[in-house]
């Protein structure tokens, strides 16, 4: 069993809808966690960045962290056609870790 | 400014040869960090520097995978004897480094997406 755990894709909405992304893991020293995007023939880069549990709101995008149940999340809001690519869930143990990721998933967002 | 530059970006290797891959990381990065990610798959963990040091080695597959980085600054992942497995995009990341308990963002590089046939 991987540490992560990304739920399978993937994911094709219409414009306008809200996304739930979802993640969990299992090692319960990671304290960092991390939502990433990447396009197609790009690296990844950073979404979203929580420390420890709680939710983070940057525009429209929340990602959410419950350390008990070790679940993290990322919702879009009001979801655009430029949206579409593939999001990486990651932890970390350290502020300057390695990063483990889950699998990804592949959004595709339908104008 | 610039980012993480990669290169090459692409490569094909027969099997059996050595490949070398650079990355220049953002200027004044101390942290360096190689990622193997499969087709499909989500960037995995190869090795870490901070500055010329690599402290962090437990990812590399095998004793096929070499990486340095001298000077502290620009870096290459060596492989020796390539194989099909191999065949992969291999990113680098670099971040600042704060001692302080805060957002250390890594910052990804484009990939070099290596092919073996």
């Amino acid at each position: 069993q991987k540490e992560v755990e990304q739920d399978p894709g993937p994911l094709s909405v219409p414009e306008g809808a809200i996304v739930s992304l979802n993640c969990t893991y299992s090692n319960s020293a990671f304290q960092y966690f991390m939502w990433y995007r990447q396009y197609s023939r790009k690296g990844p880069e950073l979404l979203m960045y929580t420390y420890s549990s709680g939710n983070k709101e940057d525009g429209r995008f929340t990602a959410q962290v419950d350390k008990s149940s070790k679940y993290i999340s990322l919702f879009i809001r009001d979801s655009q056609p430029s949206d579409s690519a593939t999001y990486l869930c990651a932890t970390s143990a350290g502020a300057n870790s390695k990063l483990t990721f889950g699998k990804g998933i592949t959004l595709s967002v339908r104008p | 400014g610039a980012g993480v530059s990669q290169s090459p970006r692409y490569k094909v290797a027969k099997r059996g040869q050595d490949v070398a891959l650079r990355c220049d990381p953002i200027s004044g990065h101390v942290s360096l960090f190689w990622y193997q990610q499969a087709l499909g798959q989500g960037p995995e963990f190869l090795t870490y520097f901070q500055n010329e040091a690599q402290l962090d080695k437990s990812g590399l597959p095998s004793d096929r995978f070499f990486a340095e980085r001298p000077e502290g600054s620009v870096s290459t992942l060596k492989i020796q004897r390539t194989q099909q497995e191999d065949s992969a995009v291999y990113l680098c990341a670099s971040s600042l480094w704060y001692l302080a308990e805060s957002t250390d963002t890594q910052y990804f590089g484009p990939g070099t997406r290596l092919t073996v046939l």
